[in-house]
């Protein structure tokens, strides 16, 4: 089975730094997505990592430790319309279905 | 522009009643999902499609039934037997090769 832990919510302002940390014990293991997903919106890709490291993406950067199960997103120069939830998706190697962690809202405040 | 559709947007159902949600995309991926998204909840998979004819169940297919009789399409059935079937529902679709999924809108279901 897959066991994907990620924190509920965090507050931020507004120009600062949040990461978001992901945790996962998978049956295989693949890579690793990040979706942005506003309210009642549809998820959109951020990222995919498959091999160990920081890919870095404008203000979003995403990192994996495959030996630690372990991945964080970073956002920088927080703006208000960043104020979403961030959903980790892990992809196994026997599989192409995604697991879904819980989601983690990111409040941006002024 | 290529991407996926869901419609309705918003969809008001009676209890006992069943309803089709609809689901197409024209991306010419092969695979084809569905997921149930609750208030502070990740995504929960329903039932997926491989291939045009083949289907299987997710993690929690009870009350839900599909069908996959073209490439584009992927309508999901709530049934009457689905015990809390108010949520927002979710159909994404990937290719065998990239398993990134492109999502659709989504449907937001009421039950009165």
């Amino acid at each position: 089975g897959q066991n994907i832990d990620q924190p509920t919510e965090m507050t931020a302002t507004e120009g600062a730094i949040v990461q978001i940390n992901c945790t996962y014990q998978t049956s295989g293991f693949n890579g690793l997505f990040w979706y942005q997903q506003h309210a009642g919106e549809a998820p959109t890709f951020l990222s995919y990592n498959v091999l160990d490291g920081l890919e870095e993406k404008g203000r979003f950067s995403s990192f994996l430790s495959r030996s630690k199960g372990y991945s964080y997103l970073l956002l920088k120069e927080l703006q208000m319309k960043d104020s979403a939830s961030y959903l980790c998706a892990v992809s196994p190697s026997n599989d192409y279905k995604l697991s879904f962690g819980a989601g983690t809202t990111v409040t941006v405040r002024a | 522009d290529g991407g996926i559709t869901q419609s309705p947007k918003y969809l008001f159902r009676k209890e006992g009643q069943n309803v089709t949600l609809s689901c197409e995309q024209n991306l010419n991926h092969d695979a084809m999902y569905w997921y149930r998204q609750d208030p502070g909840q990740g995504l929960r998979l329903i039932y997926y499609s491989q291939i045009v004819n083949d289907f299987q169940k997710g993690d929690i297919a009870e009350g839900y039934s599909v069908s996959r009789e073209k490439k584009e399409s992927f309508p999901l059935t709530v049934t009457s037997a689905q015990k809390n079937p108010t949520a927002f529902y979710l159909c994404a679709s990937s290719t065998y090769t990239d398993n990134e999924q492109f999502f659709g809108p989504g449907t937001r279901l009421t039950v009165l």
